[in-house]
């Protein structure tokens, strides 16, 4: 089945730097591949995702690049604020699934003012 | 409030007891997913429902977990003899049909088993 690696695991950066958290998946039919941000307590929500005809997609200060070749993909938050610091979460969905996500372990973001 | 919502939010017991979850998805979306996560981990995929068929479920999952959406609206997760190792997050998700990609979720049902 499908498997999902995440890194790093975590990451500091100052107010106003760019952050990459990538991940690398096992099956090359995955066809999906969303990032979710999650904050203390809070449920894990969708904040942009990419299918596998397309190697990057962009919304705003966030974007996501895909490479299919490698099986890898990375999200970029550009001008990063105190409010980005959440745990983000990549996932895939198998090709061959009833659409359920392998989720990665997650990163947790801190963003220093 | 039209989102994912589950049915305990906080759930102690001791170790031994049985426990439900219910989830109610969101109202229109026919694939309902359960998923746990503990502290410091991606949410861990559990078991999946098409409408009231239960299409999958985790090679992972031990025989005391089932689950059931009977009319294929709300779903329950049932956990027979809780153990100390069930404690965690179980998160519920729900989406619309195969060409709608975002899974939406509940705040989840935390268990902690004593």
């Amino acid at each position: 089945g499908e498997n999902v690696e995440q890194h790093p695991s975590t990451l500091s950066v100052q107010e106003g730097d760019s952050a990459v958290i990538k991940c690398t998946y096992s099956d090359s039919a995955s066809n999906y591949f969303p990032w979710y941000k999650q904050e203390l307590g809070k449920r894990p929500q969708l904040i942009i995702d990419i299918r596998s005809n397309v190697g990057e997609k962009k919304d705003q200060r966030i974007a996501v690049t895909l490479n299919k070749t490698a099986k890898h993909f990375s999200l970029h938050i550009t001008e990063t604020q105190p409010e980005d610091s959440a745990v983000y979460f990549c996932a895939a969905r198998g090709g061959g699934s009833q659409g359920n996500l392998i989720f990665g372990k997650g990163t947790k973001l801190s963003v220093k003012p | 409030d039209t989102g994912v919502s589950q049915d305990p939010r906080h759930k102690i017991t001791k170790r031994g007891q049985n426990v439900t979850f219910r989830c109610d998805p969101i109202s229109e979306h026919n694939r309902l997913y359960w998923y746990r996560q503990t502290l410091g981990q991606g949410p861990e995929f559990l078991t999946y429902f098409q409408n009231e068929a239960q299409l999958e479920k985790s090679r992972l999952l031990s025989n005391r977990f089932s689950a059931e959406r009977p009319k294929g609206s709300f779903s329950t997760l049932e956990i027979q003899r809780t153990e100390q190792g069930d404690s965690a997050m179980y998160l519920c998700a729900s989406r619309q049909g195969a060409n709608t990609g975002e899974l939406f979720f509940g705040e989840g049902s935390r268990l902690t088993v004593l």
